[in-house]
């Protein structure tokens, strides 16, 4: 099964250190997506590529994060001096670019910050 | 922010009976679509329903769309102890993204 991939799936650091999140897409979809979900809330929104180009970023995106897909295939999400407020599950997905599209989600990469 | 809102926030049900959630949005959309979420685990989609359509099946999913109204609602018929989960709304507007509602957590006892 080729699905979306993401790891690590539990992330478990002290504030201040810098974790990274990788997400391998389905392979033949061009754009994929980043969501943050907090307990008993939705996904929200972070930063999304069509190909290795970011085409939109979350005012919820600080500077302390960034996101990468260099080759337009894999990505990778990076915080920076983590904080408490950022313990989350970190939600990757994929689409097509084309016609009337649905996300195919990962299981998501856990982050615990103490 | 979250475009949709999801009504109950939390649903529990006995087995075989039906689960009705609603979503209502603020902006004009493309689309909307359902997903589910098991505990834990990512989403997974359900249905999706395009902005000049009212009303949509898929085995014992059922979705609405009002667009005067900005709202929708799912369905789900003779439910089972395995549709123990959370549903999200998600609307498609401008830009290529889905924006997400806070979800209905639903309990089918069995």
């Amino acid at each position: 099964d080729t699905g979306v991939s993401q790891n690590p799936r539990h992330k478990i650091t002290k504030r201040g250190q810098n974790v990274t999140f990788r997400c391998d897409p389905i392979s033949e979809h061009n754009r994929l997506y980043w969501y943050r979900q907090t307990l008993g809330q939705g996904p929200e929104f972070l930063t999304y590529f069509q190909n290795e180009a970011q085409l939109e970023k979350s005012r919820l995106l600080s500077d302390r994060f960034s996101a990468e897909r260099p080759k337009g295939s894999f990505s990778t999400l990076e915080i920076q001096r983590t904080e408490q407020g950022d313990s989350a599950m970190y939600l990757c997905a994929s689409s097509l670019a084309s016609g009337v599209w649905e996300l195919f989600f990962g299981e998501g990469s856990r982050l615990t910050v103490l | 922010s979250q475009q949709g809102e999801e009504d109950p926030q939390a649903l529990s049900i006995q087995e075989g009976e039906n689960a009705t959630m609603n979503c209502s949005y603020k902006t004009s959309i493309n689309n909307l679509q359902w997903y589910r979420q098991n505990s834990g685990r990512g989403l997974v989609h359900l249905i999706l329903i395009r902005s000049n359509e009212r009303e949509k099946h898929s085995g014992r999913l059922r979705v609405t769309l009002d667009t005067s109204k900005k709202s929708s609602s799912l369905l789900i018929t003779a439910s089972r102890a395995a549709d123990t989960a959370s549903y999200f709304c998600a609307t498609e507007a401008a830009g290529n993204k889905l924006t997400f509602g806070g979800g209905t957590r639903v309990l089918v006892k069995p």
